[in-house]
C-alpha cells in the first residue's frame, strides 16, 4: 500500500532540545512538504522540497530545518530556536508537473513540550 | 493577513439534508481551489478541486462552486451523511516550479446528526 508514514505519532521534547520528525513516502512523488497546524488554525507551510538536495522556506520556517537526501524521505528538525513548538505537524507529498496535482498527507506527529 | 477565509468555524446539519460550506479568498492569482476533509488524529484527504476557469465541479455527492467575481467558493454535500462529520479545509493554490502549493483556510467543523 502506497502512502506517507510519519513517526512517531506523539513526541515530547524538553525545552532547549532539538527533535527530529520523520516523514517517509513510497508514492514516488518528487515534491514533499511540512505543515504546522495549531488549534483553530489552518495548515501553515514550514518547508517544501521539489527535488533531492534542494528545499525552500515556507511561511514559518524560523526555528526549523529540513534535509532531503533521498527522494522518499524529508525529515523535519524542530530546533531550540523555535519558541512555540507545541503543535500538530503534517507531512505531505505530491507529483510535480502535468498540471494540478493534489497533496497526499501523512497522519501527523503531535509534538508537546515537557 | 488571511488569504483564504472560512468564516464559519462549525456547521451542524441533519442527515439527508444539504451541507453548504463557504470559503472566501483575496488573491486573484490563485489557479486552483480545493477542499480537504480531515478526521481527528489523521491527515487531511483530498476531496475535490476546481480550476479557476470553471465555475462548477461535481463528484458524486460533492459539488464545488466558484464565483470568481465575488472571490467565493462553496462546497455542497447532498445528501449529508453522519460519516461526513469532519473538519473541511478550503485551500487555494498557485503554481510554483511545477507544483501547486495550497494556502489553507482555518477549517469548518461539520457535524451531521442522524
Amino acid at each position: 500500500d502506497g502512502g506517507i508514514t510519519q513517526s512517531p505519532k506523539y513526541l515530547f521534547r524538553k525545552e532547549g532540545q532539538n527533535v527530529t520528525l520523520s516523514c517517509e513516502q513510497n508514492l514516488n512523488h518528487d515534491a514533499m512538504y511540512w505543515y504546522r497546524q495549531d488549534p483553530g488554525q489552518g495548515l501553515r507551510l514550514i518547508y517544501y522540497s521539489q527535488i533531492v538536495n534542494d528545499f525552500q522556506k515556507g511561511d514559518i520556517a524560523e526555528g526549523y530545518s529540513v534535509s532531503r537526501e533521498k527522494k522518499e524521505s524529508f525529515p523535519l528538525t524542530v530546533t531550540s530556536a523555535q519558541k512555540n513548538p507545541t503543535a500538530f505537524y503534517l507531512c505531505a507529498s505530491s507529483i510535480l508537473g502535468g498540471g494540478f496535482q493534489p497533496q497526499h498527507f501523512g497522519d501527523g506527529t503531535r509534538l508537546s513540550i515537557l | 493577513d488571511q488569504q483564504v477565509k472560512q468564516n464559519s468555524p462549525s456547521l451542524s446539519v441533519q442527515e439527508g439534508r444539504i451541507s453548504i460550506l463557504n470559503c472566501d479568498y483575496t488573491n486573484s492569482m490563485f489557479d486552483y481551489f480545493l477542499w480537504y476533509k480531515k478526521y481527528p488524529a489523521e491527515g487531511p484527504t483530498f476531496l475535490i478541486s476546481i480550476s479557476s476557469i470553471k465555475d462548477k465541479n461535481e463528484d458524486g455527492r460533492f459539488t464545488v462552486f466558484l464565483n470568481k467575481s465575488a472571490k467565493h467558493l462553496s462546497l455542497h454535500i447532498v445528501p449529508s451523511q453522519p460519516g461526513d462529520s469532519a473538519v473541511y479545509f478550503c485551500a487555494a493554490s498557485v503554481a510554483s516550479g511545477g507544483s501547486y502549493i495550497p494556502t489553507f483556510g482555518r477549517g469548518t467543523s461539520l457535524i451531521v446528526h442522524p
